[in-house]
């Protein structure tokens, strides 16, 4: 079945530090892969997203490439802020019974802290 | 705009005890709806889904079960709480026949004490 492994957390990191947070996916066929984020109390809102092999989603400084032949969707954002404390999920889509998609598989999420 | 209502925020019950959790989505037409759960340290677990009214399916065998009265209508029920069923519930929907990018409700802290 498909499952998405994503770094274990916490991650502490002071203002200004680059960030990475590693996700690497097991599925059938060509997901599209995804980025999700929890701000504190919140709801998940998507983040960023690449639906093929070697695109690049990008949104609000952070950057994951699509790599196939490494199945991964690794976190990158060069310099983070305060502001970007949350929970991050990395998520796969995955074309479901009858050719469409109903459902997302996510990882168990990863916490960043940023310190000032 | 689309918006999505789930209620109550934050929910303490009993063991043994029922339980309704309700969800609503407003300003789209048909769409497919779901109930994940986030346990500590588990993650995101995607317990049910529907694409229709009445359509209901369901990922993991469980102690809850879920209902699509109305088109924009999700309920997440059980008659008899466990310790284990205590999470933090969300309900999602998405655009029906395309569900990559999944919309979140606010989510309900659930304690079965």
């Amino acid at each position: 079945g498909n499952s998405v492994t994503q770094m274990e957390g916490p991650v502490t990191l002071s203002e200004e530090a680059f960030l990475t947070i590693n996700c690497t996916y097991t599925a059938t066929g060509y997901p599209s892969l995804f980025w999700y984020v929890q701000y504190p109390g919140e709801g998940l809102q998507l983040l960023l997203k690449a639906t093929k092999a070697d695109d690049k989603g990008s949104n609000k400084g952070f950057e994951a490439t699509y790599r196939k032949e490494t199945t991964s969707f690794h976190l990158e954002k060069g310099s983070v802020q305060v502001s970007d404390s949350a929970v991050y999920f990395c998520a796969l889509s995955a074309v479901g019974s009858g050719g469409s998609n109903y459902k997302l598989t996510f990882g168990k999420g990863t916490l960043l802290t940023v310190n000032p | 705009s689309q918006t999505i209502h789930q209620w109550p925020a934050t929910l303490v019950q009993p063991v043994g005890s029922p339980l309704s959790l309700e969800c609503t989505v407003e300003g789209t037409s048909n769409p497919n709806l779901y109930w994940y759960r986030q346990a500590a340290g588990r993650g995101l677990q995607l317990l049910f889904y529907s694409v229709g009214i009445g359509q209901i399916s369901s990922e993991v065998p469980q102690n809850l079960s879920a209902s699509r009265p109305q088109d924009r209508q999700f309920i997440l029920s059980s008659k008899k709480l466990l310790l284990s069923d205590s999470g933090f519930y969300l309900c999602a929907w998405s655009v029906g026949g395309v569900s990559e990018k999944l919309f979140f409700g606010s989510g309900t802290q659930l304690s079965v004490l």
